[in-house]
């Protein structure tokens, strides 16, 4: 059964950092391009970054460039997301989600990360 | 990139068939056979229901059918059950930024 699991969220002060983390279980996470997709409160879906396979290509929505960075350890079966320079309007909860060249199929139960002003 | 347009909600009667509208451009849904459906119930994740316009994953439903007309896909929901009650996002393959967008978001209500 293919499981994603997301955690790191919680509450930050405007300004600062936070790692999310997510564990892929009952697939073989090299084979798959990753996506981190973020839904704020009360409102639809965002796309944020997606990462090739092998980690060789990134992709951010503009408005996390040079912010949030995206990154994979295939051995350990984990995808991250770095999250620096926090806003209040990245207040949201991030999903961990499979594939970003095909509609992400499977995707996590997500963790809420708080930016306090 | 700029989120695909649906209405904000959708209601009908248990039984009744029920369509939803998810308006692109030329650059995402007018261009791509890569349109895909999400269900979402408050505070879940979203579940695919239907991708590349019109296929369903294995376990969906068959009362879940898509289809596309030039710029605007459409998710029709017939025999409208309670269960069906949740929000219902489109998505598409955008060329520009050669990944996908998301819709506006649909709330159904039974």
């Amino acid at each position: 059964e293919v499981q994603l699991v997301e955690s790191g969220g919680g509450l930050v002060q405007s300004g600062g950092s936070l790692r999310l983390s997510c564990t892929a279980s009952g697939f073989t996470l090299s084979a798959y391009w990753m996506t981190w997709v973020r839904q704020a409160p009360g409102k639809g879906l965002e796309w944020v970054a997606s990462i090739k396979e092998d980690g060789s290509e990134t992709y951010y929505v503009g408005s996390v460039k040079g912010r949030f960075t995206i990154s994979r350890d295939n051995a350990k079966n984990s995808l991250y997301l770095q999250m620096n320079s926090l806003r209040a309007e990245d207040t949201a909860v991030y999903y961990c989600a499979r594939g970003a060249t095909a509609p992400p199929d499977y995707w996590g139960q997500g963790t809420l990360v708080t930016v306090s002003s | 990139q700029s989120a695909l347009t649906q209405p904000a909600s959708v209601s009908g009667s248990p039984g009744q068939s029920i369509t939803i509208s998810c308006d692109g451009t030329s650059s995402d849904v007018g261009n791509y056979n890569l349109v895909s459906w999400y269900q979402q119930y408050p505070g879940k994740a979203p579940k695919i229901i239907i991708y590349e316009v019109s296929k369903r994953p294995s376990g969906v439903s068959n009362r879940f059918s898509g289809s596309k007309s030039g710029n605007t896909a459409s998710l029709t929901i017939s025999g409208l059950q309670a269960e069906d009650e949740g929000d219902y996002y489109c998505c598409s393959y955008e060329g520009s930024i050669s990944f996908y967008v998301f819709g506006t978001g649909t709330k159904v209500t039974v």
